[in-house]
């Protein structure tokens, strides 16, 4: 099993959609995880952490289930904007800022 | 602030030559990293390093170099290039804080290459 594993997608969803993506990892014993954006031919940005509790920033939510061993990503009232792909990231070990990236879930918002 | 700046953006090299990626960030992190970007393949970690003078392995370093003189600048040098290292490199840095086990890696733009 990969430590890190998403959907490629793509999500093809139309404006004002709600979507939303899964990311499962497999080491339970892991301690952070992030959502990055990646726009085409560019590199990753940070998008937000994921917190425990869940958190929000504005239209978007992360969550994560530590019991599922998995993460989400929802995006509400999508924009063309939001056209991106959106990279799961782990870190597995703790400390030395070591982390496993997923292949990323490509997201096309539709007109 | 130009943050982490890549050169150069693309390259074209024959099999068996080498070459320096260079990356420089002007933010005054410890930490920088060099991973590689395949298609359908999450990136991974080539080699990090934690300080000017540290450096250490990551996830794929076979074929590939790398040095940390100073807080700025961690070169990336491939020797006797192959096809197989084809892909697109990015250069990433990040400043860690006490009872943190990860901050945000602010990535450059990358460096598209490809072996023939």
């Amino acid at each position: 099993r990969k430590e890190v594993e998403q959907d490629p997608g793509p999500f093809n969803v139309p404006e004002g959609a709600t979507v939303a993506f899964n990311c499962t990892y497999s080491n339970s014993a892991s301690q952070s995880f992030f959502w990055y954006r990646q726009d085409c031919r560019k590199e990753p940005k940070l998008l937000m952490s994921v917190y425990s509790s869940g958190n929000e920033d504005g239209r978007f939510t992360a969550q994560l289930n530590r019991a599922s061993q998995y993460i989400s990503l929802l995006i509400r009232d999508s924009k063309l904007s939001d056209s991106a792909t959106y990279l799961c990231v782990v870190n597995p070990r703790g400390g030395y800022q070591k982390v496993t990236f997923g292949i990323g879930t490509k997201l096309q918002v539709i007109p | 602030n130009a943050g982490v700046t890549q050169t150069p953006k693309f390259r074209i090299l024959k099999i068996g030559q080498s070459m320096t990626l260079q990356c420089t960030q002007d933010m005054n992190h410890n930490y920088m990293y060099w991973y590689r970007q395949d298609p359908g393949m999450g990136l991974k970690l080539i080699y990090y390093s934690v300080g000017a003078g540290i450096t250490d392995k990551g996830e794929v370093p076979n074929g590939y170099n790398v040095s940390r003189s100073t807080t700025e600048d961690f070169p990336l040098r491939l020797e006797l290039a192959a096809p197989s290292q084809t892909s697109v490199y990015f250069c990433a840095s990040s400043f860690p804080t006490s009872g943190s086990s990860y901050n945000e890696q602010f990535f450059g733009p990358g460096t598209r290459l490809t072996v023939l």
